[in-house]
């Protein structure tokens, strides 16, 4: 059985920096294939990719956020990461992180809220 | 970026009614098109990979069509818990997009 979580700060202040993990169970991000990724999606508004990473620890970002983001894994723990550099109010949002299948998500965490605010 | 430009952007339809949603790229994403459903307060679910695959474990009623940079997905029978937003995805070329997303309401 595939399950995601994502843990998150919860609320943060401008200009901080967002760390997001994403703990996994059901497969195992050592195994060829396999990939998670990350999804924002700000209240009542669309979805927005923000990253992959794979297996092989290939690497996609979404340029839109200007070189803000880091994406990582630790495989010994079933964990992927995401950084966000010099928040604002605009990165408010439900973090989300999903399994990469090819390119879709077959599955997705419960999502982590995140507020910025001063 | 490829823009996938989603219509309607709302949509309200009867228990039983045949709907339609559609994603329109722009440029040729070689089926590389993914639907997904959002529940209010939930997570998406994917419907439809590879423009017209249906996930295990979706109903039938659920269908995709479309090549090159136009896409649609039909639900066949409209069912109380199909209200929700769904999005379109291209996984053809980085950065990833979404459509802009249906809110798609019973009547």
């Amino acid at each position: 059985q595939v399950t995601l979580k994502e843990s998150g700060p919860g609320i943060l202040q401008p200009s901080q920096t967002l760390s997001l993990t994403c703990t996994f169970s059901g497969f195992s991000l050592s195994t060829y294939g396999m990939g998670v990724g990350w999804i924002r999606q700000p209240s009542g508004k669309g979805l927005e990719w923000l990253a992959n990473i794979w297996w092989d620890d290939d690497k996609y970002y979404n340029p839109s956020l200007k070189n803000r983001l880091t994406i990582s894994k630790d495989t010994s723990n079933n964990q992927a990461f995401l950084k966000i550099t010099n928040v604002d109010t605009a990165d408010t949002a439900t973090y989300y992180c999903a399994r990469i299948e090819t390119s879709d998500y077959p599955y997705w965490g419960q999502g982590v809220m995140v507020t910025v605010s001063s | 970026d490829i823009q996938m430009t989603q219509s309607p952007a709302s949509l309200s339809a009867s228990l039983g009614e045949t709907i339609s949603i559609e994603c329109r790229a722009s440029e040729d994403i070689y089926s590389n098109l993914a639907w997904y459903q959002q529940k209010s307060g939930k997570s998406p679910q994917l419907l439809i990979y590879a423009a017209n695959r249906l996930q295990d474990g979706v109903p039938s009623r659920f269908s995709g069509s479309g090549s090159g940079t136009q896409y649609s997905l039909k639900i066949s029978g409209m069912q109380p818990e199909d209200e929700g937003d769904y999005f379109c995805l291209q996984g053809s070329k980085f950065p990833l997009t979404f459509g802009s997303g249906t809110k798609l309401e019973i009547k």
